[in-house]
Order: structure tokens, then C-alpha cells, then sequence
């Protein structure tokens, strides 16, 4: 198993501009979850699913789309990249849905956005 | 509403000391605890858990973690840090929802 893979690893931004950040599990997890860690804040919830075709918001979900089309997919979509989504994004999944056990993370993707 | 909170901001100690984690938590019903684990440039994995039983949890790499229901809190210990142990370290509550608390920093010095 490879766990959970996120793509990609480091990636600079432009304001305004979109892009996608990819993760994917092969555990057949149903819960998967964004997050992201900046300093002094820890991690926070921006976007979740409990199953395909279901997502929800999280804490901090303004500026970011997700969705579920598949089990092992879940995709995090920037729509217009603002300095303030500078962080390290991790993709995390768990067995259970819809109330998540232990979280299983990706190694993260660092963003830029200058 | 649900919240954690990790007093302990940046801790340093020398190789062998003894460590305490502070994580307490605001909910009032029944909760899920962890640890989580982040190593300089790695992602974040699971140092323990508590679900029910035995309020005492160990752990990976000799961490335990004691539930105490009355004070809310799920501090971590080690009777004898190393200096792999430098990390940050996360505690999560799940109650209605999962929340981390910001994370404590810990360096070990050799």
C-alpha cells in the first residue's frame, strides 16, 4: 500500500491564479479530509467527505472547492490563490465515516502564492 | 463549542530528562483522544490513541498518555526523552468533531 499520496510536493503561485492540488488513498478509507498547518494555528479543517460523492466544510473552507467522485480521490481545487493560502496542505483519510479514527496523512504540499 | 488547547508552546530539554505534554480540552461529552506526531520534514502520524478502558494509553517509542476525565486533559509523558524525539507533537479531541490543538514544539538537546 502506498498510503496516502499527495501531488504535488512544493508548487509557487501567482494571486489570482488556480490550481489543484491531488490526493489520493488506496486503503479504501471513506473519511478524507484537507488540512492545513501554519505556524502557531496548528492544523485546520477546510474540507471533508465521509463518502464518495458526499463533501462538507471544515473550519476554514472560503477559497477552496473539493469533490468526491471516487473513493480513493480527493482533489482540492484553489480557485483564485491569495498570499493568505500560503501554508502546507495535508491530505489525510480514515476508515470510518462518518466519525473519523485514527488519521492517516500525506506528506504534504507546500504552497507559495506571492 | 469544542476547542484544545496545548499550553506548552516550545519546550527544551537535555537527553534523558522526563517529559510532560500539557493537552486539555473543552467538550462535554464522550471523546476520542490523540497524539500525533510530526517529524522535522515528515508528515504527521499517530503516536497513540485513547477510545475507552484503561485511562493510561501507551504508545510508540515508550510515549503514554493519561486520560483524566474530571480535568479534561490527555497530557503526554516519556520518563526518558531521546534526540530523535524532537518533533512537534499534536493532540486531537474527537467529540462532534475532530479537532488538533496548535502544537508543541520539542527540542532535545544531547
Amino acid at each position: 500500500n502506498a498510503g496516502v499520496t499527495q501531488t504535488p510536493k512544493f508548487q509557487v503561485l501567482k494571486t489570482g491564479q488556480s490550481m489543484t492540488l491531488q490526493c489520493a488513498q488506496d486503503m479504501n478509507h471513506e473519511y478524507m479530509s484537507w488540512y492545513r498547518q501554519d505556524p502557531g494555528m496548528g492544523l485546520r479543517l477546510i474540507h471533508y467527505s465521509v463518502g464518495a460523492g458526499i463533501t462538507d466544510q471544515g473550519e476554514v473552507p472560503n477559497g477552496y472547492n473539493v469533490s468526491r467522485s471516487t473513493t480513493e480521490d480527493f482533489p482540492l481545487r484553489l480557485l483564485s490563490a491569495a498570499p493568505s493560502q500560503t501554508s502546507v496542505y495535508f491530505c489525510a483519510s480514515s476508515l470510518q465515516a462518518p466519525y473519523p479514527d485514527t488519521q492517516y496523512f500525506g506528506p504534504g504540499t507546500r504552497l507559495t502564492v506571492l | 463549542a469544542q476547542s484544545v488547547s496545548q499550553h506548552n508552546h516550545h519546550v527544551i530539554l537535555s537527553e534523558a530528562a522526563s517529559l510532560e505534554l500539557g493537552c486539555n480540552y473543552s467538550y462535554g461529552g464522550t471523546v476520542n483522544l490523540f497524539w500525533y506526531v510530526q517529524y522535522p520534514g515528515q508528515h504527521l502520524q499517530l503516536l497513540l490513541k485513547y477510545f475507552s478502558g484503561d485511562p493510561l494509553v501507551k504508545g510508540i517509542k515508550g510515549f503514554e498518555a493519561e486520560f483524566i476525565k474530571s480535568k479534561f486533559s490527555f497530557n503526554l509523558r516519556k520518563p526518558s526523552v531521546q534526540w530523535s524525539d524532537t518533533a512537534e507533537y499534536f493532540c486531537a479531541v474527537l467529540g462532534e468533531k475532530l479537532t488538533f490543538g496548535t502544537g508543541t514544539r520539542l527540542t532535545i538537546i544531547p
